[in-house]
């Protein structure tokens, strides 16, 4: 374990449904990340959160939708997702958002929109 | 293109081999960063250089960053079965350090 949990591991979806990710973590970071992995492509960094506050948001489409409620929890509310979609999602947190520190990464959620 | 990108996309190689991988990218950058990732798990954070260092180490681990060339290796000597993942560079790009930008991945396969 690397201090950031991720729950749950795998999910199914259809289009038509809802879902969250959590992400937790208890190293006293003060920035969170969400980041997208498809296969053959770089990691998309998301959102950023810093202090609880969105600090960036990557053109991504309101179907995601954040939620840093504080410093140790972050959401991502999934709704209407395509099959595009579907890639393993990663949490990340860092001291504060700086690229200084090395960031702490999540074992991810497996998300697959059928 | 993108701003970081790893070479090779996928090496093999037998246990006690060394294996080098490469990261160039085009916009001067404030560090680097390497990573590894087991298969379909989080990414592991494994030694950091700043842009005005040339050299590190980390236990079986040597980066070297050239800022000249925009390209920076990882080089892991006497390679393992357990140190099969892939290896990712990521870079600060200067005057925008709040985030880091994650290349593609080097694979690493290490046959007993």
């Amino acid at each position: 374990e690397t201090g950031v949990t991720q729950t749950p591991r795998h999910l199914v979806m259809g289009m038509t449904n809802k879902k969250s990710l959590k992400c937790e973590q208890h190293l006293g970071h003060n920035a969170m990340y969400w980041y997208k992995q498809s296969a053959k492509k770089p990691l998309e960094l998301m959102f950023v959160y810093n202090f609880k506050e969105q600090t960036e948001n990557n053109s991504v489409p309101s179907r995601f939708s954040p939620e840093c409620p504080n410093s140790s929890h972050l959401f991502l509310h999934l709704h209407t997702l395509q099959p595009e979609d579907s890639a393993l999602y990663l949490c990340a947190s860092s001291q504060v958002q700086s690229s200084g520190y090395g960031y702490t990464f999540g074992s991810g959620t497996r998300l697959t929109v059928v | 293109s993108q701003q970081g990108e790893e070479d090779p996309q996928a090496l093999s190689i037998q246990e006690g081999e060394n294996a080098t991988m490469n990261c160039s990218y085009k916009t001067s950058i404030n560090n680097l960063q390497w990573y590894r990732q087991n298969s379909g798990r989080g990414l592991v954070h494994l030694i950091l250089i700043r842009s005005n260092e040339r050299e590190k180490h980390s236990g079986r681990l040597r980066v070297t960053l050239d800022t000249s060339k925009k390209s920076s290796s990882l080089l892991i000597t006497a390679s393992r079965a357990a140190d099969t993942a892939s290896y990712f560079c990521a870079t600060a790009v200067i005057y925008n350090t709040d985030k880091l930008i994650f290349g593609t991945g080097t694979r690493l396969q290490v046959f007993p």
